[in-house]
Order: structure tokens, then sequence, then C-alpha cells
């Protein structure tokens, strides 16, 4: 079964600095991707990062990044300069194609940036 | 470049109602997922509508349908209303079947006494 865990239900960090979320998955499956989505408290799910399992790379959008161990089933999240903007919950997803390409969502993370 | 749209924002229904909820899926896109994301949860994939049908389904009763409409916009309706459908759902839409990117509306959240 694919499954999406996500160990830390709360975080938080002062801003400016630098913070890490942690995802791990469990996948049979070789060639996949992997996202974070960042829900704030608007509701509206936005992709933050998406990284493709077949490139050994880690992806990269401005303040965000990713530390992706494809052997150790591992996608955590880093942000740097953390704002006060980036608070809200996190979701690490993995899309699954043999039903229909749903995502599986991990627990989430909720993060606060403290001023 | 219209995003994913979705209404009503809030909904509040009694035990045993049914409810419609509809989604406006990203120009140019034509395949739409139902999800449901009770409090403090990850969204839950509920179905996914490519083309006009059914394309994939979660671990939902069939009281949960769909529809999806040549403009590719989408409804979810929910007959027989019970407390634990009390959440929000979103919804998603995708460029092409199979793509993995998936960008989502604002949901809808229903509340059911």
């Amino acid at each position: 079964a694919q499954t999406v865990t996500q160990s830390q239900p709360e975080m938080s960090v002062q801003e400016a600095e630098t913070v890490t979320l942690s995802c791990t998955y469990d996948t049979s499956e070789s060639n996949y991707y992997l996202f974070w989505y960042k829900q704030p408290p608007s509701r509206q799910m936005i992709l933050v990062i998406r990284q493709e399992a077949y490139k050994q790379q880690n992806a990269t959008e401005n303040r965000f990044s990713v530390n992706f161990q494809k052997a150790a089933k591992s996608f955590s999240l880093k942000i740097s300069d953390s704002q006060l903007g980036d608070t809200a919950m996190y979701f690490c997803a993995f899309p699954y194609y043999n039903q229909g390409g749903k995502l599986i969502f991990g627990q989430g993370t909720e993060l606060s940036v403290k001023p | 470049e219209t995003g994913v749209t979705q209404s009503p924002t809030h909904l509040i229904k009694t035990r045993g109602q049914q409810v419609t909820l509809r989604c406006s899926s990203q120009s140019g896109h034509n395949t739409v997922s139902w999800y449901q994301q009770a409090l403090g949860q990850g969204p839950q994939f509920i179905f996914q509508y490519y083309r006009e049908e059914e394309n994939g389904r979660g671990n939902f009763p069939p009281r949960f349908s769909g529809l999806q409409f040549p403009n590719y916009s989408s409804e979810l309706n929910v007959n027989a209303l019970e407390l634990d459908d009390s959440a929000l759902y979103l919804c998603a839409s995708s460029l092409q079947r199979g793509l993995p990117e998936q960008y989502f509306g604002p949901g809808t959240r229903l509340t059911v006494t």
C-alpha cells in the first residue's frame, strides 16, 4: 500500500530562520513524483514544490528546497529565511496512478513562524 | 488564467438531507478530482473525473456521486448526509489525466447538524 507519513504535527520557527519538515513514504513504484503543498488559514491548497524520483538533483523553488533520499524513502522540505506568510499547514503528497492519479497526503505539519 | 473555483463557500445541512457542491476547473484542465478533508487531517481522495467519466474512486460509499460536464466543470453530490460528512471538500484539476500536478480550489466547508 502507498502511504505517506509526517511525524511532526506542529513546528515553530523564528522569522528569518530555517526550518525542515519531514516526510517519509512507502511505495513499490520506481518512477514517481512527490509534492509539498501549503494550506494557509484561507484553506487554499497551494503547490509549493515537486520532485521527480528519477532526478537525483534536489528540487529548489526560491526559499523552498527538498532533501530527497530515494533509498530511504524520505522527502523533507527546507524553508530558508522563514517569513510570517509561511505560517500554514504543510502536506507531503504522493500521486498514485493505479487509482486515477489520486494524491495520497500525509497528516500534515502545522508550521508557525514567530516574529 | 482562471484558477479552480468552488461554490458555495460554506453550507449547513441537516442529517439525512442531500447536498450538491460545484467546481469549475482551471482553464484548459480536463481532469477533476474531489477530496474530503476532515478537521486536522490530510485530504482523502473521493473520486476523479476525466472527460465526463469516473476515472478512479477512493474508499467512499455510493451515496457520494459525481458528474463532469462537457466544459469540464464538476459536481459532487452526497445523499443521506451523516454527521461525519462534516468536512472541507476540495476540488482539484489537472491539465490531463495522468499528469501528477493537481491545482486546488478554495474548498467548500460543509457542516451537517
